[in-house]
């Protein structure tokens, strides 16, 4: 079965711009949930979906929002764009109940 | 508010050793504990989950044992090889099972 997939993998923007990134999670899994980790440390929560509705959001500003599709696919969504936005961005998907999350290779955002 | 912190930020050991990561955690209220694994550039890799009601899990040449009252939770692995190289990320869910709490890790290097 495949893990969860993310798209791109990296990515060159410039301060000012939007970029959409994209998660699907493992089949069956209708739980998403995106982080934003930065070099050096941890990841931080960002968002976690479930059945396409907003169940967390972690402390970031509101340039940063997401999405979940009828087939529990994610977008992550950044406007504005800052230098500080550089980051690795991670989706991790779950099943029902209190399962582990699993977690894509994630998307490499450089903000020039 | 709950806080992971993992002590030491840095650990390099010659191969063969037994060695031990710590994570400790503010709010003994969790779920869960888990250990992750996570090479350069790349998503992060589950190792071990240890549920609430558990003491201690284990996986091959990995042990992880979870004491909630002291708010501790110690990776143990044995007989350390090259390939065990990379940073160990323990997390906690918080306020929900899929917001994780990540502590900033532990970069272990393990030499020939």
């Amino acid at each position: 079965d495949a893990g969860v997939t993310q798209s791109p993998t990296h990515l060159i923007k410039t301060r000012g711009q939007h970029v959409t990134l994209r998660c699907s999670p493992i089949s069956g899994h209708k739980s998403v949930s995106w982080y934003q980790q930065v070099l050096g440390q941890g990841p931080q929560f960002i968002f976690q979906y479930y059945e396409k509705e907003e169940r967390g959001r972690g402390n970031f500003p509101d340039r940063f929002s997401a999405r979940q599709f009828p087939n529990y696919s994610s977008e992550l969504n950044v406007n504005a764009l800052l230098l500080g936005d550089s980051a690795l961005y991670l989706c991790a998907s779950s099943g029902e109940g209190n399962q582990p999350q699993h977690f894509g290779d994630g998307t490499r955002l450089s903000i020039l | 508010k709950q806080e992971v912190t993992q002590i030491p930020a840095a650990l390099s050991v010659p191969e063969g050793e037994n060695l031990v990561l710590n994570c400790s955690f503010t709010d003994s209220a969790i779920y869960n504990l888990q250990w992750f694994r996570q090479d350069p550039g790349k998503g992060l890799t589950s190792l071990l989950l240890i549920q609430s009601s558990q003491r201690e899990q284990t996986s091959g040449r990995l042990n992880a044992s979870l004491d909630k009252s002291s708010g501790r939770s110690t990776l143990y692995i044995a007989a350390s090889q090259p390939g065990d190289s990379a940073t160990y990320l323990c997390a906690v869910p918080y306020s929900s099972a899929s917001k994780i709490i990540f502590g900033s890790g532990t970069r272990l290097s393990i030499r020939p």
